[in-house]
């Protein structure tokens, strides 16, 4: 069974660009959740999404948005790039969110690099 | 509030040696759930385990034992005989049952074992 798979593995992109990440989440898990991993920090939590709605959104500004589409799958888009958003972006997913407590399971992430 | 304190930022053995990562978590719910996760520095992060606030009984799986002691508010994660694959950030986490499945990590161990 395929995991949480996130594209592109790699994107480098010019301060002021857009950037737009994609997730495809386990099959059968309805919920997705978006990290930033920047160089040296924690996980620090962006967006989570659940049956297509959004759920919980950690302390970023409005220029990082996202959306999950009917198939549960889900893009992170990030405008007006800064340097600073140079990160490692986890997605992750997991079952119904009624149940708490299930397990999130990450796909391999994203690096993203603003030049 | 809830938080998740790992506060050995980076630790080093040596080959064989055994080593113990501390987790120290906060809150005032009854029910929740701990969880240990593995990132490699390929980045994806690796589940290692998962328990509720009602097992406190300790767990063993290979190498990895785990120590759950609700008195202290502690979930710490031992390795016996480390190996150089080991190496790895080790991120502890929690999620509270009612926050649906809403996850908060700690700011991750860096583990280097030395050959």
């Amino acid at each position: 069974e395929a995991g949480v798979t996130q594209s592109p593995t790699h994107l480098i992109k010019t301060r002021g660009q857009q950037a737009t990440l994609r997730c495809s989440p386990i099959s059968g898990h309805t919920s997705v959740y978006w990290y930033q991993q920047a160089l040296g920090l924690g996980l620090q939590f962006l967006l989570w999404y659940d049956e297509g709605e959004e759920r919980n959104r950690g302390n970023f500004p409005p220029r990082f948005s996202g959306r999950q589409f009917p198939n549960y799958s889900s893009e992170l888009n990030v405008n007006a790039l800064e340097l600073e958003d140079s990160a490692l972006y986890l997605c992750a997913s997991s079952l119904v969110t009624r149940y708490s407590g299930n397990t999130i399971y990450f796909g391999e992430g994203s690096w993203l690099t603003v030049v | 509030a809830q938080k998740v304190t790992q506060a050995q930022t980076e630790i080093s053995v040596v080959e064989k040696e055994d080593v113990t990562l501390d987790c120290v978590y906060e809150t005032r719910d009854t029910t929740y759930y701990l969880f240990w996760y593995k990132q490699p520095p390929s980045g994806e992060l690796v589940f290692l385990i998962r328990r509720n606030s009602f097992d406190e009984q300790n767990e063993i799986s290979g190498r990895y034992s785990w120590n759950f002691q609700k008195s202290t508010s502690s979930f710490n994660f031992t390795i016996t005989a480390s190996q150089v694959v080991d190496s790895a950030v080790y991120f502890c986490a929690l999620s509270l049952v009612n926050t649906g499945n809403q996850f908060y990590f700690g700011t991750g161990t860096s583990l280097t074992v030395i050959p």
